[in-house]
């Protein structure tokens, strides 16, 4: 079956440290996203990939990272930087930008 | 500038009464506008999408929506609520072609009583 796999779903950290959140899609899609969801807030966008190798920041992008060096794989690294890491963390695609989303099923960060 | 606003944070029903989720845009383009749903812990899933063709939408699990241009709303609706209906509700606005990004209304909470 065709989607989006986000590992782990929940992960916990010490503050002060980074940490990888894994995305990967089997779906061939050219565009890869990442949106941080707080209660009541909606989901914000972070990043997002059009293509291979190339990447924008999105509303939130300060105290991430991320890379695009295949078309399945996105992730997203949050660094130290990021004053308010915990939240739940979504990655979609889509066939291109501002088509609908195939989401995962996200990763629940706790930082504390 | 293009905006979402989705009217109610929280809606309540019985089971097998109808429900209406509102949501309202502001763009200055033809947008496409969206219906997400987002069941507790997992990601989002596409209810219907309207893109200039009807503006009555059909989706899935008996869910509709109908474009109205001149009140700039795309309210959900459905018949008869189900259980099973109980998530959250996400209504998005995509500014058209490569102009910008999606903008997610903040939600609305749906809960179904028995």
């Amino acid at each position: 079956d065709g989607g989006i796999t986000q590992s782990p779903k929940y992960l916990f950290r010490k503050e002060g440290q980074n940490v990888t959140l894994s995305c990967e899609q089997n779906l061939n899609h050219d565009a890869m996203y990442w949106y941080r969801q707080d209660p009541g807030q909606g989901l914000r966008l972070i990043y997002y990939s059009q293509i291979v190798n190339d990447f924008q920041k999105g509303d939130i992008a300060e105290g991430y990272s991320v890379s695009r060096e295949k078309k399945e794989s996105f992730p997203l690294t949050v660094t130290s930087a990021q004053k308010n890491p915990t939240a739940f963390y979504l990655c979609a695609s889509s066939l291109a930008k501002n088509s609908p989303l195939h989401f995962g099923n996200g990763t629940r960060l706790t930082v504390t | 500038a293009q905006s979402v606003t989705q009217l109610d944070s929280h809606v309540s029903v019985s089971e097998g009464t109808p429900v209406l989720l509102r949501c309202n845009y502001s763009s200055s383009y033809s947008p496409s506008l969206f219906w997400y749903v987002q069941h507790p812990n997992k990601g989002l899933q596409l209810l219907l999408k309207y893109t200039s063709a009807a503006t009555l939408v059909k989706g899935i699990n008996g869910f509709e929506a109908e474009f109205k241009k001149s009140e700039t709303s795309f309210h959900l609706t459905k018949p008869s609520a189900h259980m099973s209906d109980a998530a959250e509700y996400f209504c998005v606005v995509s500014p058209g072609g490569s102009q910008g990004n999606l903008i997610f209304g903040k939600g609305t909470k749906l809960s179904v009583k028995p």
